[in-house]
């Protein structure tokens, strides 16, 4: 079984601020990691994932995540942020044998205010 | 391309009656999966569609149940409402059960249960 812990529930940050998104998971087997954004009233978009090699990984928007399995983490960082990333941001956990079926965090409200 | 669309958007049911939702996949995409994303909440996967067959389902009772049509479109179905499955319900179509690593989401069908 795989489970999702995002640390935070929300995260209000300054325009041009840096932000980093926390994510724990759990699980017994390999893991893909992916991170997921929701704008107001819309469904959600990928940001990035991590399926193997480099621990770094890039995504849309200047964000970028880290694999960390020692730590079994997966935390979401943007250097500098805009009043457009306020959204709702989700982090989630699928494994080789469960393709398309992503367990989901409940979520990060991240606030951007000027 | 086109990508995923919902209908309807929003909805309005009372306690025991019976809605289908419907979807249309991403052209291209052979897999379809249904997630339920209560307020405030993540969401939590219901079943996938692959090929027109049921390839796995989350935690969630036999009244929720699914088609997928020769045309890889796709219909939840919930039988006896009840005020809980109050949603958001999002669908997600990909390619070969999500073995790409990424799921295109729709923008949701806002089921209202009174």
């Amino acid at each position: 079984a795989q489970s999702v812990t995002q640390l935070d529930s929300q995260v209000p940050v300054f325009e041009e601020a840096p932000v980093e998104l926390r994510c724990n998971y759990s699980s017994s087997v390999s893991v893909y990691l992916f991170w997921y954004v929701q704008y107001p009233n819309q469904g959600l978009q990928l940001l990035l994932k991590y399926l193997s090699g480099s621990t770094l990984v890039k995504g849309i928007n200047g964000f970028e995540a880290e694999f960390n399995k020692s730590q079994t983490s997966f935390h979401l960082r943007k250097p500098s942020v805009h009043i457009s990333d306020t959204a709702e941001y989700f982090c989630a956990v699928s494994s080789p044998d469960s393709w398309g079926k992503l367990q989901f965090g409940a979520g990060t409200q991240v606030v951007v205010t000027p | 391309e086109t990508g995923v669309t919902q209908s309807p958007t929003h909805l309005i049911k009372t306690r025991g009656q019976q809605v289908t939702l419907r979807c249309s996949s991403q052209s291209g995409h052979n897999t379809v999966s249904w997630y339920q994303q209560a307020l405030g909440q993540g969401p939590q996967f219901i079943f996938q569609y692959y090929r027109e067959e049921e390839n796995g389902r989350g935690n969630f009772p036999p009244r929720f149940s699914g088609l997928q049509f020769p045309n890889y479109s796709s219909e939840l179905n919930v039988n006896a409402l009840e005020l809980d499955d109050s949603a958001l319900y999002l669908c997600a179509s990909s390619r070969d059960r999500g073995s790409t690593g990424e799921l295109f989401f729709g923008e949701g069908s806002r089921l209202t249960v009174l």
